[in-house]
Formats: C-alpha cells, structure tokens, sequence
C-alpha cells in the first residue's frame, strides 16, 4: 500500500496523558499536513511541513501540541496533558508541491483520538 | 472557523437520480476542491477547480464554479449506493500558503 498511513488508528487516553501520532506519508511527497475533524464538522487545518521545515501553523495548535518531521519524512503530532476537548479525528495528508498552488492533498485514514 | 459552507447540510435520494450540493466561501481563492469521506474514514480527492475555471467534469461528477457570487456545485449523475458519503468543498486562498480550509460537509445517502 503506497498510500499515506497512520499510527495508530484509535486511541483511548485519560485526560492529562501525553500521546503521540504518527504519520508516514506517500514517498517523495514534499509537503504533509496534520488536521483535525470534530464529528460532523469538516476537517481544520493544524499545521504543515515543507520537507522537514515546519512552515504555518492554526492558532488551534495551542502550546500542548507540537509537530515534527525531522528527516522530511515520517511526521509525529505530540499532545501534551490531554484534555477532554482534544477528542477528535487527526488526519494527515500529503502532497507534492510544484510551486503553482494546484496539487493534490492525499489524506490517511485518521487517528481517533477519545480522551476520557 | 470554516470558511465554506455546503448546502444543504444532508441530501437523501434515489439510486438513479442527481445529487446536487452547494458551497459558498468568503475569500478570494486560489482553487476549490471537492473531497468524500465515507463513515470515519480519510478523505478522496475527488476534482479540483481552478479559479479561473467555471465548469469541469470527471466521469459522473461535474463541478462548477462562480468566483463573482464565491460559490461552487457538485453534481452527481446516476447516483448509486456507493456514493453514500459525506462530500466536502475545500478552498485553497490565493495568499495563505498551502492550507485547504473545508466546509462543515453535506451528508448524502442513496437509497437502493
């Protein structure tokens, strides 16, 4: 499967718990981008990398989230000290940028994340 | 906040028959997108419009775009089960980088 993939695909934490997910996403895509999507809502931009640059960032990516991406690859969303309002689908998506504003995003399949 | 907005908000029809869906946006845009997501599952690409298109098609889904009223349709002919989705436009803004900002969706079932 060459498609963008998620780690896990569901997990339970107790509120105050760190969690990390993760995501790998279409080889050679330069660009990935992390949302999230509360139920029945469309998905809300998070934040998005250039290769392993982190270059925009939603005022939603409060202090306890942080995003990596350290070798252009593979990306990590940490959450620190979960809160009940972080219970949410978080997807990841990929692409590859040829400078015109025009490419595709390719989304994974999502980690749900319920904090209790 | 989202800047789309679909209507209507669900759509239940006929195996056979057209679904047609609404967006409206509020910025100047780069390019429209429209995505499905089956039940809490990821989201398909389904076609892109370009800002300065107004009218495009794939297999049984066209797509048209206003720039002068900032909104957007999708159609889809001969519905079919399968097509039982949620459907979300996404715009991409001229000047925000690379973000797509999604609408809350519409939900369409088709009955068989």
């Amino acid at each position: 499967d060459t498609g963008v993939s998620q780690d896990p695909r569901h997990k339970i934490t107790k509120r105050g718990q760190n969690v990390t997910f993760r995501c790998d996403p279409i080889s050679e895509h330069n660009r990935l981008y992390w949302y999230r999507q509360t139920l029945g809502q469309g998905p809300e931009f998070l934040t998005y990398f250039q290769n392993e640059a982190q270059l925009e960032k939603s005022r939603l990516l409060s202090d306890r989230f942080s995003a990596e991406r350290p070798k252009g690859s593979f990306s990590t969303l940490e959450i620190q000290r979960t809160e009940q309002g972080d219970s949410a689908m978080y997807l990841c998506a990929s692409s590859f940028s040829f400078g015109l504003g025009l490419e595709t995003q390719y989304f994974g399949p999502g980690t749900r994340l319920l904090v209790l | 906040s989202q800047q789309g907005e679909e209507d209507p908000q669900a759509l239940s029809i006929q195996e056979g028959e057209n679904a047609t869906m609404n967006c409206s946006y509020k910025t100047s845009i780069n390019n429209l997108q429209w995505y499905r997501q089956n039940s809490g599952r990821g989201l398909v690409h389904l076609i892109l419009i370009r800002s300065n298109e107004r009218e495009k098609h794939s297999g049984r889904l066209r797509v048209t775009l206003d720039t002068s009223k900032k909104s957007s349709s999708l159609l889809i002919t001969a519905s079919r089960a399968a097509d039982t989705a949620s459907y979300f436009c996404a715009t991409r803004k001229e000047t925000s980088g690379s973000r797509l900002t999604f609408g809350e969706g519409t939900q369409l079932t088709v009955n068989p």
